[in-house]
């Protein structure tokens, strides 16, 4: 049965600060892995996908990288800033075929405070 | 192309009664499925449909939760006789056929039930 870890759960920072969040799934044979970004009260928005032959994906910035092999991936966020602020969830895609459901994190709950 | 479409998006109903959610996926999409987040916790898969067929409904509970993913029209998601611990925001997301470009689920803005 995947399980997927985030650490740290919950994490404050002053604007600017570069900060990584941190993910890790046991089962390595995943197809693929999402960031996802939650505001309260709201929906999931998708922020980077990594197919599972990649290691890394970037989107402004943010940087995310995979070692499916190890189980881990980061989310490497560069000068943060207070709109920042929101729960940030890992998901990995069990496979191509059968189920192909997302397995969740618990969240990352980030505060950027200005 | 409109998005993942679920309502409503705030329902209220007292211990006993039925709450009916309802998802549209995305045009071209086939392929439902409904995860539950309560309260401070995360997402929990639920069940994967695909048109007419239940494919994989390991996360649903044993009673009181059913799905449906009819040939026309929204799947539903519906919980009969609902308790206080069935208060949640409930998401669906929806994915097109395997193997086709760009195979991402794209999820909606969820349903936020409150029993009161």
């Amino acid at each position: 049965k995947q399980e997927v870890t985030q650490i740290p759960a919950a994490l404050s920072v002053p604007e600017g600060e570069n900060l990584v969040l941190n993910c890790s799934f046991t089962d390595s044979a995943i197809y693929n892995l999402q960031w996802f970004r939650q505001d309260p009260g709201k929906g999931l928005t998708s922020l980077l996908l990594i197919q599972s032959s990649q290691r890394e994906q970037t989107s402004g910035r943010l940087n995310a990288s995979l070692d499916k092999s190890s189980g881990r991936s980061t989310l490497y966020i560069a000068a943060s800033q207070p709109g920042d602020s929101a729960t940030y969830l890992c998901a990995v895609r069990r496979g191509e075929t059968s189920g192909s459901r997302l397995t969740f994190g618990e969240g990352t709950q980030l505060t950027v405070n200005p | 192309n409109a998005g993942v479409m679920q309502n409503p998006r705030h329902l209220v109903r007292r211990r006993g009664q039925e709450a009916r959610l309802r998802c549209s996926p995305m045009k071209g999409h086939s392929h439902v499925y409904w995860y539950r987040q309560l309260p401070e916790e995360g997402l929990k898969f639920m069940v994967y449909l695909q048109k007419e067929n239940i494919i994989d409904e390991s996360g649903m509970p044993k009673e009181r939760f059913s799905a449906e993913f009819p040939k026309e029209g929204p799947s539903i998601l519906r919980i009969q006789q609902v308790v206080r611990g069935d208060s949640a925001a409930y998401f669906c997301a929806s994915s097109a056929p395997y193997r086709a470009p760009g195979n991402t689920i794209y999820f909606g803005e969820g349903s936020w039930l409150t029993v009161v």
